[in-house]
């Protein structure tokens, strides 16, 4: 596609149900980035792709977020159990490789948890 | 470990005045510096990036910023503000032995008064 595209753009969740997050990169991207943006904590990295495998991991808040990347293409962030705190935009980013200072970056998925 | 420190969540200026704002950073190594903008409901837009070539980098819409090693700075201005240039700005710092993921500041908003 033209651009990183974020699926859905909203989304509303119980507190406690299971969420999917879905995030389409720039075709020939190899490296895949996911962030969250929220109030108090501002921007934070989250996990980084290269290809399918994720050498960084660090950002993970807890063991109840996932993700994984399959085909080297479309990325799933999965919350588990979801908690009011995990209320956030989350914003998927991809650049050419892992050495392309330049990573583009999509509209996000605001996640409200009631 | 990096960090970035931008200095005033909130900054007015009237239109055509000058558009300062500061991003000052911390880095073990060599840090690559961005500054991005973010509009209402919308991702993040690369204006401009340092990457240890010309200290002095010109970005889109008009705006630069210039990387000082010796204030550990990178500050970004606008000589003269336009009402379009109200947005967030976030600047951010990277380095490839973190996988080049990015560390943001806390984001300054721009108010641009008529």
């Amino acid at each position: 596609g033209a651009g990183v595209s974020q699926s859905p753009s909203n989304k509303v969740t119980e507190k406690g149900k299971d969420v999917e997050l879905r995030c389409d990169p720039i075709s020939g991207h190899t490296a895949l980035y996911w962030y969250r943006q929220s109030l108090g904590q501002g921007l934070e990295f989250l996990i980084y792709f290269q290809g399918n495998s994720a050498p960084d991991k660090s950002g993970l808040p807890s063991d109840r977020f996932s993700a994984e990347r399959t085909g080297g293409s479309v990325s799933t962030l999965t919350i588990q159990r979801t908690q009011q705190e995990d209320s956030a935009v989350y914003l998927c980013a991809s650049s050419l490789h892992s050495s392309d200072t330049e990573a583009f970056f999509g509209q996000g998925t605001r996640l409200t948890v009631v | 470990a990096q960090s970035v420190t931008q200095l005033g969540s909130h900054v007015s200026v009237s239109e055509g005045a000058l558009v300062l704002l500061r991003c000052n950073y911390s880095s073990s190594v060599p840090p690559y510096l961005f500054w991005y903008v973010q509009y209402p409901n919308q991702g993040l837009q690369l204006l401009l990036k340092y990457t240890s070539a010309a200290t002095l980098v010109k970005g889109i819409n008009g705006f630069e910023a210039e990387f000082k090693k010796s204030e550990t700075s990178f500050h970004l201005t606008k000589p003269s503000a336009h009402m379009s240039d109200a947005a967030e700005y976030f600047c951010a710092v990277s380095h490839m032995d973190s996988s080049y993921k990015l560390i943001f500041g806390s984001g300054t908003r721009l108010l641009v008064r008529p």
